[in-house]
C-alpha cells in the first residue's frame, strides 16, 4: 500500500537557524498538502501542491513538489520560536474504486527551536 | 462558525468498557475522517466516509465501528476497549473532490486503564 515517510522524526535548531524536512511516497502522488500541529493542538493546513516541480512560497516557508510527484519539501528560513510544532506532509494517492483518492499522512517532524 | 467538534475532549476508559466519539461539522463537508495520533507513528486513518450513510476502513480499522447517519456527524464507537487503543482521536472533514484540505477537530485524549 501507499507509504509516506518523512525525515527527520526530530529537529532541534537555534532561533534564526534554517529547517528542512522531507517527505517521501512510495507511490506516485496527485497532490501532497502540508499541515502543521502546534503542541497540544490539532494539525492546520499550511498548503497544497498540486504540479510536478512545483515551488510555493509563504513568507518563510517554501515548499517543494519532486518532478516525478514521489517526494516534497518543506524549508523554513530563519526559523523564530513561532515555528515549533510538528508537520506533516500528507499525500494523496491515485483515485481508487468509488472515485475516493486515498490520503496517507507522513509520520511528521518535530521542529524545537532554541531561543 | 465551530468547524469540527468533538465530544468529549477526555476520557478515562476501563478495560472492556465501551463508548463513542462524537465528531460534528457545520461546514457541509462530504468527506469526515478519523485518526489515531501516537508519539512517532504520524496520523494514523482508522475509518472514513465519503457521504451521508457511507463508511469504508482506513490503515488501523479494528476493534473500531463508525456510522453517518446524518451527513454532519460521524461517530467512532469502541466495542471493547483495550490499553492499545490509548491515543489521541482525531476528526477531520472536507468538501468532496481531490484538492481539498482537512478541517481538524480539536481532539479527544483517551486513555484505556
Amino acid at each position: 500500500g501507499q507509504q509516506v515517510m518523512q525525515i527527520p522524526q526530530y529537529q532541534h535548531v537555534q532561533e534564526g537557524e534554517d529547517f528542512t524536512t522531507y517527505c517521501n511516497s512510495s507511490t506516485t502522488l496527485s497532490n501532497i498538502q502540508w499541515y502543521k500541529q502546534r503542541p497540544g493542538g490539532h494539525p492546520v493546513f499550511l498548503i497544497q501542491l498540486v504540479k510536478s516541480g512545483e515551488v510555493k512560497k509563504q513568507k518563510r516557508l517554501t515548499f517543494q513538489f519532486g518532478e516525478a510527484k514521489k517526494n516534497s519539501s518543506l524549508h523554513i528560513t530563519a526559523t523564530q520560536t513561532t515555528d515549533v510544532g510538528t508537520y506533516f506532509c500528507a499525500g494523496r494517492g491515485p483515485l481508487v474504486s468509488g472515485g475516493y483518492q486515498k490520503v496517507t499522512f507522513g509520520t511528521g517532524t518535530k521542529l524545537q527551536v532554541i531561543p | 462558525n465551530a468547524g469540527v467538534t468533538q465530544t468529549p475532549k477526555f476520557r478515562v476508559l476501563k478495560t472492556g468498557q465501551s463508548m463513542t466519539l462524537l465528531c460534528a461539522q457545520d461546514m457541509n463537508h462530504e468527506y469526515m475522517y478519523w485518526y489515531r495520533q501516537d508519539p512517532g507513528m504520524g496520523l494514523r486513518l482508522i475509518h472514513y466516509s465519503v457521504g451521508e450513510g457511507t463508511t469504508a476502513k482506513g490503515e488501523v480499522p479494528d476493534g473500531y465501528n463508525v456510522s453517518r447517519l446524518k451527513k454532519q456527524n460521524f461517530l467512532l464507537g469502541l466495542e471493547s476497549a483495550a490499553p492499545s487503543q490509548t491515543s489521541v482521536y482525531f476528526c477531520a472533514s472536507c468538501r468532496g473532490g481531490a484538492n481539498q484540505p482537512q478541517h481538524f477537530g480539536d481532539g479527544t485524549r483517551l486513555s484505556i486503564l
